[in-house]
Formats: structure tokens, C-alpha cells, sequence
């Protein structure tokens, strides 16, 4: 089992540009969460899916964000016209059904030039 | 609003000593508190856990504390060790969306 797998690792946009993450969750789990940590803070809740449907988006952004978990392949984060504070680390879990226990993986970090 | 209230922000204990890690909640409908591990360049690790009906949980050199009363709960680590140098996060919710403290960077000393 390969964890939960994030890429790219690291991606650099120009202001202005789309920002595409990608996640695939872990075998069996079909819950996946969007986190976002900025430099010295804690983990900032952005959105919760699961297969087709997005069931908790209260801490994602109004605009430019947005995430969708199709039936078929990785979860994606996209951020439109990226702006230098969406430099960050975005983080993606995933648990199986009945269980909060998240795995995490190991992250894309935004950098915004 | 910080719903959850982590302290120390840094702490530095000596190898074979117990660090101590502490977390205060707002929210009564809070049901479910983690700790999390992350170490630099990767993402949190889940440590341990525990839900309000239990006052101690302990796995290994980690144990929970948790007051329902005061709202608060901490983490221990006994003899603590050069490798646990990592930044700690409590956690808790109530439902599926975590509300993370903002960590506290552990140096253990050889």
C-alpha cells in the first residue's frame, strides 16, 4: 500500500497562472480532505469529498478554488490566477469509511513567484 | 479565533526526560482530539488519539491526558528521545473537519 500520494512535490506558478494538485488516496479509502499550512501555523481545514460529491467546503477560498474527487482517478485541488498568498504547503488525507483517523501525504508546496 | 490553544510554542527537553505538550478547546461539541507527528518536508503523522469519555489513553512511550471539565488535554512523551525531535499538533472535531493548534517544535538533546 503506497500511503497517500501527492504530486507534484513542489510547483512554482507565476501570478496569475493555475495551480493543479493532485492526490490519490490510499487503497480503501474513499474520503479525502484538503488542508493548507502556511509557514509557522497549524493545518487550515479547506474541503472534505468523497467519490463525485463534495460534502464539507466551508474552508475553502469563495473564489479561485476549487476541488473535485472524480469516480475515477485523483482528487484535484486547482487554484486559478494563484496570488503570492497561496504560497503554501497544501496537504491532502485520506481514511476509509466509519473512521477519523486520517493518513496524510506528504504534500505539494505552492510557491507563487 | 484560535478554537484550539496549543502550548509551548518550542520546547527543549534532554534525552530519557518527558516532554509535555498542552492543548486547550472551546467547543463543548468537540468529540474526537488527536495528536499528530510531522517532521520537516512531510505531512502530520497521527500519533494517538482520544475521545472525551476516556481520561487517559497511552500507547507506547505517548500517553493523552484529557480533562473534560477544564477543556484541556495533553500529550506526554516519556523518555523522550533525539528522534521524537519533530513539531507536534493537537487536533479536535466533530465530525469530519479537524481544528488544528499551531504546534510545538520538540528538540530532544542527545
Amino acid at each position: 500500500n503506497a500511503g497517500v500520494m501527492q504530486n507534484p512535490r513542489h510547483l512554482v506558478r507565476r501570478r496569475g497562472q493555475e495551480a493543479r494538485l493532485r492526490c490519490s488516496p490510499m487503497k480503501g479509502h474513499s474520503h479525502v480532505y484538503w488542508y493548507r499550512q502556511l509557514p509557522e501555523e497549524g493545518l487550515k481545514f479547506m474541503v472534505y469529498l468523497q467519490k463525485e460529491n463534495i460534502i464539507d467546503e466551508s474552508g475553502m477560498p469563495k473564489e479561485r478554488f476549487s476541488a473535485e474527487f472524480p469516480k475515477e482517478g485523483p482528487s484535484i485541488l486547482r487554484i486559478q490566477q494563484v496570488v503570492r498568498g497561496d504560497s503554501a504547503a497544501y496537504f491532502c488525507a485520506s481514511s476509509p469509511p466509519g473512521y477519523y483517523g486520517y493518513t496524510f501525504g506528504s504534500g505539494t508546496r505552492l510557491t507563487v513567484v | 479565533q484560535q478554537q484550539v490553544k496549543q502550548s509551548p510554542q518550542s520546547l527543549i527537553v534532554q534525552k530519557g526526560g518527558i516532554s509535555i505538550i498542552n492543548c486547550a478547546y472551546e467547543n463543548t461539541a468537540f468529540d474526537y482530539f488527536p495528536w499528530y507527528q510531522q517532521f520537516p518536508g512531510k505531512g502530520p503523522a497521527l500519533l494517538i488519539a482520544i475521545r472525551p469519555d476516556v481520561s487517559e489513553k497511552k500507547e507506547g512511550r505517548f500517553t493523552i491526558s484529557f480533562n473534560k471539565s477544564a477543556k484541556q488535554f495533553s500529550l506526554h512523551i516519556m523518555d523522550s528521545q533525539p528522534g521524537d525531535s519533530a513539531t507536534y499538533f493537537c487536533a479536535a472535531s466533530s465530525g469530519r473537519k479537524l481544528i488544528w493548534g499551531l504546534g510545538t517544535s520538540l528538540a530532544v538533546n542527545p
